[in-house]
């Protein structure tokens, strides 16, 4: 079975420009969660989805950044306009309710961000 | 609030020998699961183990055994025999034990696990 899948892998901009993160959930798996890791805050929940409908979205830091499931197979995050202070790495990350009543993700290798 | 403490930034080991991470937190639930991922220089974060607060035997997978002081709220991960490719991140996560609680995970800062050959 494939995994997470992400992309792209890293992703280098320069500051204003809209930055579009995407994932592939696993497929069957009815949970996905964006998360954020930086070295200075670690990792951060930033949105999570349960059968394509945003459950918590108390993460996303401002309006510049979005995030949308349009179905159970594919899921984006947006960033406009992106600013140096976004640069770190995206995590996506999928499961099913079975694994997450017991704490367990699988996550993507995630998308590097780099914003000059 | 929780939160999950890992007090050693970076540690080594030489192969084929045993190594300690360690991992504090702080709760006021009773109920609650802790966990241990991996995050190798490919940046996939794995499960590695996981314990149930509710049960007082330590979790053990392979060459990965917990020491679980529910008391002390102490969580530290022990690595048997180290290979090469347990060089990686190591967070230490808490969950409340609910519905969905994999949707409440509070990762540690993390520990970089260097193996030396």
């Amino acid at each position: 079975d494939a995994g997470v899948i992400q992309s792209p892998r890293h992703e280098v901009t320069e500051m204003g420009q809209e930055v579009t993160l995407r994932c592939k959930p696993i497929s069957g798996h009815d949970y996905l969660f964006w998360y954020r890791q930086t070295m200075m805050r670690g990792l951060e929940l930033l949105i999570y989805f349960n059968n394509n409908v945003p459950i918590d979205d108390s993460g996303m830091p401002e309006d510049r950044f979005s995030a949308k499931m349009p179905n159970a197979s594919f899921s984006t995050l947006k960033i406009q306009p992106s600013e140096p202070r976004d640069s770190a790495v995206y995590f996506c990350a999928s499961s099913l309710r079975q694994s997450l009543n017991t704490g367990e993700l699988f996550f993507g290798e995630g998308s590097r961000l780099t914003v000059l | 609030a929780q939160t999950v403490t890992q007090s050693q930034p970076e540690m080594s080991v030489q192969e084929a020998e045993t190594v300690t991470l360690s991992c504090t937190y702080d709760t006021s639930e009773s109920d609650y699961y802790l966990f241990w991922y991996k995050q190798p220089p490919s940046r996939q974060m794995i499960l590695v183990i996981r314990q149930e607060a509710y049960k007082q035997q330590n979790a053990t997978e392979n060459r990965f055994s917990v020491n679980f002081q529910k008391a002390a709220k102490s969580f530290s991960l022990k690595i048997s025999d180290s290979q090469l490719g347990d060089a990686a991140m190591y967070f230490c996560a808490y969950s409340p034990e609910e519905e969905t609680s994999g949707s409440r995970l509070t990762f540690g800062e993390g520990t970089q696990l260097t193996v030396n050959p």
